[in-house]
Order: C-alpha cells, then sequence, then structure tokens
C-alpha cells in the first residue's frame, strides 16, 4: 500500500542536540512537506521541496535544516538553534496535479529532556 | 484576524445528529481541503474541493467561491467521527485553520 511513513513517533531533545525526523513516502510524489502543530494553533508550514535536490522555506523556517536527496525522502533536522522545538511534527506529500489531495504522515511527537 | 477561520471551535453531539462545521477565508484560493484528525495525531484528506459539492458516504462538503466560504456536513453522525476537523486552503501555499473538534456522545 502506498502511503507516508514517519519516523520515530515519539523523540526527545536534549539540550544543544541536532536531532532528525525521517518522512519517506512511496507514492512518488514530487512535493514533500513539513509542518509543525502547536495546542490550539493551525499547522504551521516549516519547509517544503516541489523537486529532487530543490527546497524551500516555509513561514517558520529558523532553527530548522532539511535535505531532498531522493524523490522519496525528506528528512527535517531540528537544530540546537531551536529554541522551542516541543511539538508535533507532520510531514506530507501531493502530486500537486489538479484534483489531488494531501497525503499525510501519523506524525512525530518531539519532546525536550 | 486569521485568513483561515474556522467555526465552531469545539461540538458536542448526540449519535445520529446532523453536523455542519464552517471555513470562512479571506484570500484567493485555487482549491480547499478538509482534513481529519484522530487522537493518535494522523491526519487524513477528507476531500479537496474548488467548486460545488462532493459527498463521500456520511460526509458532505460544499464551497461557494463568491462568498469564500466552505462547509462540512456530517449526516448521522456516529462516535466514531468524534476528531478534529481541519480547513486548509491553497493559495501558493496551503494555510491551515485551527481546527473544530468534534465529540459525539452514544
Amino acid at each position: 500500500d502506498g502511503g507516508i511513513t514517519q519516523s520515530p513517533k515519539y523523540l526527545f531533545r536534549k539540550e544543544g542536540q541536532n536531532v532528525t525526523l525521517s518522512c519517506e513516502q512511496n507514492l512518488n510524489h514530487d512535493a514533500m512537506y513539513w509542518y509543525r502543530q502547536d495546542p490550539g494553533q493551525g499547522l504551521r508550514l516549516i519547509y517544503y521541496s516541489q523537486i529532487v535536490n530543490d527546497f524551500q522555506k516555509g513561514d517558520i523556517a529558523e532553527g530548522y535544516s532539511v535535505s531532498r536527496e531522493k524523490k522519496e525522502s525528506f528528512p527535517l533536522t531540528v537544530t540546537s538553534a531551536q529554541k522551542n522545538p516541543t511539538a508535533f511534527y507532520l510531514c506530507a506529500s501531493s502530486s500537486r496535479a489538479a484534483g489531488e489531495k494531501l497525503f499525510f504522515g501519523s506524525g512525530t511527537q518531539l519532546s525536550v529532556l | 484576524k486569521n485568513e483561515v477561520e474556522q467555526s465552531p471551535q469545539n461540538l458536542t453531539a448526540q449519535e445520529g445528529e446532523f453536523i455542519t462545521i464552517n471555513c470562512s477565508y479571506s484570500v484567493g484560493i485555487s482549491a480547499l481541503h478538509w482534513l481529519q484528525q484522530h487522537p493518535g495525531g494522523g491526519i487524513v484528506s477528507l476531500f479537496m474541493l474548488s467548486s460545488g459539492k462532493k459527498k463521500h458516504g456520511r460526509l458532505i462538503a460544499t464551497i461557494n467561491i463568491q462568498e469564500k466560504h466552505s462547509s462540512l456536513h456530517i449526516t448521522a453522525s456516529h462516535p466514531r467521527d468524534s476528531a478534529v476537523y481541519i480547513c486548509a486552503v491553497d493559495a501558493d501555499k496551503l494555510i491551515f485553520g485551527t481546527g473544530t473538534r468534534l465529540q459525539v456522545f452514544p
């Protein structure tokens, strides 16, 4: 079955540590996205990528980095520069074709130790 | 003011009731999405629409482009419909509403 896989489901970060969240899709989608969800707020875009080896900053990119070396994979690194990393992170993909729905992973809850 | 506003923020219903969730937006869009987020956090896309009305099972989504408004209806609601329903508009980038938390009691 096609879909998006995020891992891990729960992640803990120590002070000054970088952590990487995994996102893999086998839907052959060109576009992939990372969102952050905080209680009581709408999803906010961190980074997105429309094609391999290219990505763009979203609304809240500071303290995060991404790579898109393969079409299937779009990992997100939460760096030590992100001072408030505790949140629920969601990866999504789409084909960007007309009428295509978004597909989301199951999310990663990141907490600070 | 948020570019995407949903109402109500919270909604409780008895099993079998007809549910309506509203979404208003203030930007030009190419499409609008209705999403469902269950307590575990995963999000499922329910509808993507750019005009008119779509139906899937007990769910109906409508959009009025001129009025910049969309509604999601659930007929014969069931406790398994309990979730957060999120409206998102495609305006060069996706802009999300804050969601409507629905609880359906038996």
